[in-house]
């Protein structure tokens, strides 16, 4: 059974950082992108960034409103990925959860997979 | 960056009557080279992370209902719910993966009549 766990989440002044983790397990993961997803509280999901294998060189792609200051890694020895914020703003207030993105199976069908997410509270 | 638009943002449905969600997409999400529409549709109930149940467009995720379809190609899409059931009430986004940003729609919520 694959899963995802994300931790790390907590309450950071205006300004601070925090480094969130999500944890795989069950997942191939060195061949699986990571992304991060956030949602604020009774909002839409907005897309954060993206990881992507060591086959595609761990390419990072972010979205509009946290590029240069958010930055994703992953430790492929632990099967964890990182979610590293710095210069938080309140507006970054939001559950955070990693997915797996589409993952395509043996069968030629697709499916993917999420964590639970962890709140991540800037006041 | 593509920009996805849902409508409409609310419905509120009959039970066992049919629901259609459109989602359109501000460019192309077909990738000729496979004749793929990369585009997916999630099912998000309160306090729950997003459940995929379409994806490529017009694939059913394992295990979800029939009574879901996808449909639609380069920039027009739809979701349809053929008979609603009291289990369906939730938000429905659509999201593009065709190129990063891999943005998502602002959700249609979805609520009995």
């Amino acid at each position: 059974e694959v899963q995802l766990v994300e931790s790390g989440g907590g309450v950071v002044q205006p300004g601070g950082s925090l480094k969130l983790s999500c944890a795989a397990s069950g997942l191939t993961f060195r061949g699986s992108g990571i992304h991060w997803v956030r949602q604020a509280s009774g909002k839409g999901l907005e897309w954060v960034g993206r990881i992507r294998s060591k086959a595609n060189s761990y390419a990072t792609e972010y979205g509009a409103s946290v590029k240069g200051r958010f930055t994703i890694s992953r430790d492929d020895s632990t099967y964890t990925a990182y979610l590293e914020m710095t210069s938080l703003k309140a507006e970054d207030t939001a559950v955070y959860y990693c997915t797996s993105g589409l993952v395509y199976l043996d069968s030629g069908s697709a499916t993917d997979y999420w964590g639970q997410g962890t709140l991540v509270t800037v006041s | 960056d593509i920009v996805m638009t849902q409508s409409p943002d609310s419905l509120a449905v009959s039970l066992g009557e049919r629901v259609t969600i459109n989602c359109k997409s501000s460019q192309s999400v077909l990738y000729t080279s496979n004749n793929k529409n990369y585009l997916v549709w999630y099912q998000q109930k309160s306090g729950q992370p997003p459940k995929l149940v379409i994806y490529w467009a017009s694939a059913r995720e394992f295990g979800v209902p029939d009574r879901f379809s996808g449909s639609g190609s380069g920039t027009d899409f739809t979701l349809t719910i053929s008979s609603l059931q009291a289990e369906d009430v939730a938000i429905y986004y659509c999201q593009q993966y065709y190129s990063p940003p891999f943005t998502f729609g602002q959700g249609t919520r979805l609520e009995i009549k």
